[in-house]
């Protein structure tokens, strides 16, 4: 079965440091990845995909098939990057969705 | 201002009561979804309509009935609320989904839910 997994509900980092999101991945084909964000009071977002290869806010995710993840990097966190992630996977027309990772980044 | 809205922001009914949820998008998207959003925060997609044709029902209740008059309008019928739609219900669009690919899809703000 199709399933995306975040295993940390809440992370909990120090301005500067380094961020890693854990996501990993169930899917028998070819995966499409997505890093959605939720800021505070606002709606959800995209942040970033698998396929365009790029830096959005900082943000790197690189999807590794041999040990099926998508996990979201950021090497010097910002206090404005404090937010709710989600990691989806595209499957036959909807998005699968992680459980979440609530980021708080600390001054 | 262009987006995806859904009325009414907050919605607190009782149990067994019946009630609708609107969702309107004015990005010319073919594609709309319904996703719940639970206690805990899991977003799971509901149901999704491409240019008013019902294409995903993930195994939701009957009581549960979406409409799409027009493919800029998708909303969520709830008859007989329980407890446990209690929720928050997102409503997002997308250009229309080619086969073998994806799109980025735009959510409204989100509607919340309490069945007393």
């Amino acid at each position: 079965a199709q399933r995306v997994t975040q295993p940390e509900k809440l992370l909990s980092v120090f301005k500067g440091a380094p961020v890693e999101l854990k996501c990993n991945y169930s899917y028998s084909g070819s995966p499409e990845l997505f890093w959605y964000v939720q800021y505070s009071r606002q709606r959800l977002q995209l942040l970033l995909r698998h396929i365009s290869r790029e830096s959005i806010k900082g943000f790197t995710a690189d999807l590794n098939k041999g040990e099926t993840s998508f996990h979201l990097k950021k090497p010097f966190a910002q206090e404005e990057d404090s937010a709710m992630y989600y990691c989806a996977l595209g499957n036959t027309g909807k998005l699968i969705f992680g459980q979440g990772t609530t980021l708080q980044v600390k001054p | 201002d262009t987006a995806v809205s859904q009325t009414p922001k907050y919605l607190v009914t009782q149990m067994g009561n019946d009630k609708s949820i609107k969702c309107e998008q004015n990005l010319g998207h073919d594609t709309m979804y319904w996703y719940k959003q639970d206690s805990k925060k899991f977003l799971k997609i509901m149901f999704s309509y491409n240019n008013k044709e019902l294409i995903i029902n993930e195994t939701v209740p009957n009581r549960f009935s979406p409409k799409s008059p027009d493919k800029a309008h998708l909303n969520l019928h709830i008859n007989s609320l329980e407890l446990g739609d209690s929720a928050v219900y997102f409503c997002a669009s997308s250009p229309r989904v080619l086969a073998g690919s994806y799109n980025e899809q735009f959510f409204g703000p989100g509607t919340r839910l309490t069945v007393l």
